[in-house]
């Protein structure tokens, strides 16, 4: 399995401001995503995290508003950029940690509330 | 497009009796996986089982089983001996072609409340 970590745990923010995630995973893991999950809703795919290159984004997610990184095997950060309250949600990182392998794994999640 | 049905909003259930959280999924990809997992009201995402479309058999985890049936394409996870530490939100989800496909979608999700 992969222990991953997400920081901040939780944050409240201004209307307008950004705020950026980061997903530290404890081993070298060959995806990473990031998950969106409103109030009482599903998770959503906002994006994949591709090493050394552009976020691939689902329909509906723009590099704009949420700008991802993803400099190595083991970190990434995703960015909610120009926050509205409808961006309060909690935000997953996940990953698989092996190609072969069938695990997808979850971080602990960050709960963003816009204000 | 694949799609995740998970038609029960809420489910109860007496404490160490048994309980079926239903799951119906539709993809025309002969290979996928499908998956459930717990969200406790802390938010973590706990994996509990998993079932390729090619597993000969349902798989099980400790109280964990998966009701894998493939013709009515529905994948129900059976927790047996319920505990009062098994109310959470149950999601199934599936991952649809080889490992290259990230695509995991998931279901609206069953509130599971364990009475005691």
């Amino acid at each position: 399995s992969a222990v991953i970590s997400q920081k901040p745990s939780r944050d409240i923010c201004q209307r307008g401001t950004s705020l950026t995630i980061q997903c530290q995973v404890d081993s070298q893991v060959t995806m990473m995503f990031w998950y969106r999950q409103q109030p009482g809703q599903s998770l959503t795919l906002i994006a994949t995290a591709n090493q050394g290159s552009e976020a691939t984004y689902e329909s509906g997610f723009v590099i704009d508003k949420f700008p991802i990184s993803r400099p190595n095997l083991t970190f990434s950060t995703l960015t909610v950029s120009n926050m509205s309250p409808e961006d309060s949600s909690i935000y997953l990182c996940s990953v698989i940690p092996n190609r072969w392998g069938h695990e997808q794994y979850f971080g602990p999640g960050t709960r963003l509330t816009v204000t | 497009a694949q799609k995740i049905t998970q038609t029960q909003p809420g489910m109860f259930v007496q404490e160490k009796e048994a309980v079926t959280l239903d799951c119906t999924y539709d993809t025309s990809d002969p290979s996928y996986g499908l998956f459930w997992y717990k969200q406790p009201s802390s938010g973590e995402m706990i994996f509990l089982i998993y079932q390729g479309s090619y597993d000969q058999q349902n798989a099980t985890e400790g109280r964990y089983s998966l009701n894998f049936q493939k013709a009515r394409k529905s994948a129900n996870l059976v927790i047996s001996a319920s505990q009062l530490g098994d109310s959470a939100m149950y999601f199934c989800a599936m991952r649809e072609g080889g490992n290259d496909n990230n695509d995991m979608r998931f279901g609206a999700g069953t509130r599971l409340t364990v009475k005691p």
